[in-house]
């Protein structure tokens, strides 16, 4: 079947690296995103990696991927307040062209 | 360039009323889906468009939901009659055929039905 999980909340202390995972279950993902959404705004594409790649890095931002155990993580670096949100992992699945299905979302927060 | 532009950005109405959302892709850009999101939950694909043809409505409440894009340039996603559970944010995103599968989201028209 086609889900998309993630934790609901992470806390993390300015300036510090934040690291935001997501399992999958659909083993023939061709892409795999990071999606960013602020209060009262569309989602933004952060990120997003090829299947048949381990790791994406741009600037602040490093996509692993662990294929055989289905598990995609995102780390911020540096975080800043501006980072506040919640982020969408979300797949595409390869059986149904241009279909994405996405996670619930974590939501992030920075404190001082 | 212009984004994904979408109205009304907030809408009110009570249950067993209808409702209507409008959403403008980027030029250009041939797919166009409609997604609903509940609060606390990602965006669920409602409906996907291929110029003006239906790709995907699996997901889709027929009895009450409808959509069309009848130029293949704008499209509304019309609910009728709305129930409590239709409170959400309706989001409308376009993408070009073909390329890196990016999809282009707008600022999303978030319903509440009372």
């Amino acid at each position: 079947g086609e889900d998309v999980e993630q934790s609901l909340f992470l806390s993390v202390r300015e300036g510090d690296s934040s690291v935001i995972n997501c399992t999958y279950t659909d083993s023939s993902s061709t892409y795999l995103y990071w999606y960013k959404q602020e209060p009262g705004a569309g989602l933004q594409l952060l990120t997003y990696i090829f299947s048949n790649m381990d790791m994406k890095q741009d600037q602040r931002l490093t996509v692993l991927l662990n294929k055989k155990d289905k598990h995609l993580s995102l780390r911020i670096a540096d975080t800043q307040t501006g980072d506040s949100a919640i982020y969408f992992c979300a797949e595409s699945i390869r059986s149904s062209a241009s279909k994405i299905i996405f996670g619930s979302g974590t939501r992030l927060s920075i404190r001082p | 360039e212009a984004g994904v532009a979408q109205s009304p950005r907030y809408k009110i109405i009570e249950k067993r009323q209808s409702v209507a959302f409008w959403c403008n892709p980027i030029s250009g850009h041939a797919t166009l889906y409609w997604y609903q999101q509940i609060l606390g939950q990602g965006p669920k694909l409602l409906i996907q468009f291929q110029n003006n043809g239906v790709v995907d409505d699996s997901q889709l409440p027929k009895d009450r939901f409808s959509a069309e894009r009848l130029k293949g340039v704008d499209s509304t996603l019309k609910i009728q009659p709305a129930k409590l559970e239709d409170s959400a944010v309706y989001l409308c995103a376009s993408r070009v055929a073909g390329g890196d599968n990016e999809q282009f989201f707008g600022p999303g028209t978030r319903l509440t039905v009372l």
